[in-house]
Parts: structure tokens; C-alpha cells; sequence
């Protein structure tokens, strides 16, 4: 089974905190993401990296950064947060894609975000 | 703009019938399609994906069909079980290699 984790599980603070929400796998997959979700909305792809050094961003405009110096470890940074940040944060990775097309994306178990 | 879309954000089926969830895409680039459960509190799971040179694919009691022309795909879970009871979201695949997300279907089996 899929070995990605992120912590903290659960996370309420102050308008204006730094923060770093963490995700790391086990599997040695080169690709990660971020996605952010509201209940009963979709998963919005904010951050993607294809390896190490690499990020982009996805199409949900995002106050947030990323960094890739890892295989395993693919943080998002909050330097000043907002209680428009309140959300999910879901983290997840997946391997190369290949020509038989089947890679999945594997979930971490979400990072519930309140800022008040 | 959304690109998959799950127009029944609920369903309600009686345990041992069949349960047929349903999505829309509108990007005909999309490659490859996937369903993904999902638990209160948990990230989503993988559950069955389908090519798009296909039309079916069947995993146990989990079937998922794509109709191309219609930018349509279903899950259908026979029979379904009081576990099955999550939320299921179906995701696209682009030339990108980005995944798109529906809304999700919350379904409830009743025992």
C-alpha cells in the first residue's frame, strides 16, 4: 500500500503565521502534487513537481510556495496566512508516467488548514 | 472552467443493488480516467482507472464504462455493500499529465 504522509493532521492559527504544511513518500516516485479542496468542491491542483528542483504551479491560483531539494519531501509554505487559506491541503505523488498509461496518483491523508 | 463534472453531488442504493455513479468531461484530450474513494478525513484512494482506447474495465465489483463520444463515464458497483459508503470522485488525466477533479458523489448503501 502507498506510503505518503503528511503532518501536521490538523492545524488552526492566526492570520498572519508563517507556516509549512509537510509531505513525504517512501516510494521513490518522481512526481508530486498539491491539491487544495473545500467540501463538496474538487480537488484544485495547486502545486506540481516532476523531480527534484523541479516545481510548477497548477491551475488554482495559490499564495503558496513549494520546494523539491528531496525525492521524498515536497513541503508548501505559508509565509503569511489568511483565513481565506482555510482549506484542505492534500498532498500526493505518483510514478513516472509510462506509455501503458498506468500510473495513479497516490494520497496522503490531508492536512485540515484553519486560520483565524 | 470545470473540466470533470459530477452532477449528482448524493446517492442513496439499498445494499446488494446496484449502485451507478456517473461523470462528464468536456476535454477531449483527456487519456486516461480514474475513480478514487474517499473517507471523512482521509485522502482519496485509487479504485479502478480505464484507458481511453477503452470502453470497459472491471475490477471485481467495481465496472467502469467510457462512452467517448458523449464524454461520459460511469462506476457501477455490484452488488454494493454498507462499506462502500464514501465519497467518489472521478479524475481525468491531460496531455500534461495533470489530473482534474470532479466534485465527488457522497453515496450512502443502505443496510
Amino acid at each position: 500500500e502507498a506510503d505518503i504522509y503528511q503532518t501536521p493532521r490538523y492545524l488552526v492559527i492566526g492570520t498572519g503565521k508563517k507556516i509549512t504544511l509537510e509531505c513525504s513518500q517512501t516510494m521513490g516516485h518522481d512526481k508530486m502534487y498539491w491539491y487544495q479542496q473545500d467540501p463538496g468542491m474538487e480537488l484544485h491542483l495547486i502545486h506540481y513537481s516532476y523531480g527534484v528542483n523541479s516545481t510548477e504551479k497548477g491551475d488554482l491560483s495559490s499564495e503558496s510556495t513549494v520546494s523539491r531539494i528531496r525525492t521524498e519531501h515536497f513541503p508548501l509554505t505559508l509565509e503569511s496566512a489568511r483565513p481565506s487559506h482555510t482549506s484542505q491541503y492534500l498532498c500526493a505523488s505518483s510514478r513516472r508516467w509510462t506509455t501503458s498509461g498506468r500510473a495513479k496518483q497516490f494520497f496522503g491523508p490531508g492536512t485540515r488548514l484553519t486560520v483565524l | 472552467d470545470q473540466q470533470v463534472k459530477q452532477n449528482s453531488p448524493s446517492l442513496s442504493v439499498q445494499e446488494g443493488r446496484i449502485s451507478i455513479l456517473n461523470c462528464d468531461y468536456t476535454n477531449s484530450m483527456f487519456d486516461y480516467f480514474l475513480w478514487y474513494k474517499k473517507y471523512p478525513a482521509e485522502g482519496p484512494t485509487f479504485l479502478i482507472s480505464i484507458s481511453s482506447i477503452k470502453d470497459k474495465n472491471e475490477d471485481g465489483r467495481f465496472t467502469v464504462f467510457l462512452n467517448k463520444s458523449a464524454k461520459h463515464l460511469s462506476l457501477h458497483i455490484v452488488p454494493s455493500q454498507p462499506g462502500d459508503s464514501a465519497v467518489y470522485f472521478c479524475a481525468a488525466r491531460s496531455m500534461r499529465d495533470q489530473f482534474y477533479f470532479g466534485t465527488g458523489t457522497s453515496l450512502t448503501v443502505i443496510p
